[in-house]
């Protein structure tokens, strides 16, 4: 069964600095792999996603993620954190067309 | 503007009422979805709809209905509410099964 597992709950950096947030996935197959990001009370926002074309992914807002078959891995991450970055991330796999499987979530607090 | 509209995106119920959540996309988009989000776990799907006229149910189901009558709206009935469903429910349409637009979310308290 394809799943995915956010290995931090909660990352804190300061402004300026990289941000780092790890899943690591389990799939049968080459999956479909998405990044969304929840500020409070809003919805959910696609950062980037995976589906096989090249490896490294670029996505909005300066975020990227790479895919890493043998390390079974799409870490997000971005080079200096802006205040605005701060919020809830999802790592995501696509199991159907009609399923997408959900990380716990990564809470993001950048600090000034 | 196009995309999700969610309608109520509050609403605190008593034990044992009734309610529907409406959700309504412009995109023309052929998938819905309804998710709750609890925390710590992420969205889990409840119920879907790949077309007009058809529902599946997802992997929470139970304690819930949906319908979809017309393609662009996907509603999520609750007819008999209990505390557990208590809950952010997020409505989502993709055209191609793989990017999805979500709303805003409902936030809802059954007490």
């Amino acid at each position: 069964a394809q799943s995915v597992t956010q290995l931090d709950s909660h990352v804190s950096v300061s402004e300026g600095t990289p941000v780092l947030l790890r899943c690591n996935y389990s799939s049968s197959y080459s999956p479909s792999l998405f990044w969304y990001v929840q500020h409070p009370n809003k919805g959910l926002q696609l950062l980037l996603k995976y589906t096989s074309a090249a490896t490294l992914v670029k996505g909005i807002n300066g975020f990227e993620a790479e895919f890493k078959k043998s390390e079974t891995s799409f870490h997000l991450t971005k080079p200096s954190a802006h205040m605005s970055d701060a919020a809830e991330y999802f790592c995501v796999v696509s199991v159907n067309v009609y399923k997408l499987s959900f990380g716990a979530g990564t809470t993001v607090t950048v600090r000034a | 503007n196009a995309g999700v509209t969610q309608t109520p995106k509050f609403r605190v119920l008593k034990t044992g009422q009734s309610m529907t959540l409406l959700c309504a996309q412009d995109m023309n988009h052929e998938y819905m979805y309804w998710y709750r989000q609890d925390p710590g776990m992420g969205l889990r799907l409840i119920h879907y709809s790949v077309g007009e006229g058809t529902t599946a149910k997802g992997e929470v189901p139970d304690g819930y209905n949906v319908s979809r009558l017309k393609k662009q709206n996907f509603l999520l009935g609750l007819e008999s509410a209990a505390p557990s469903q208590t809950s952010v429910y997020f409505c989502a349409s993709s055209f191609d099964g793989y990017g999805y637009t979500f709303g805003s979310g409902t936030r809802l308290t059954v007490v």
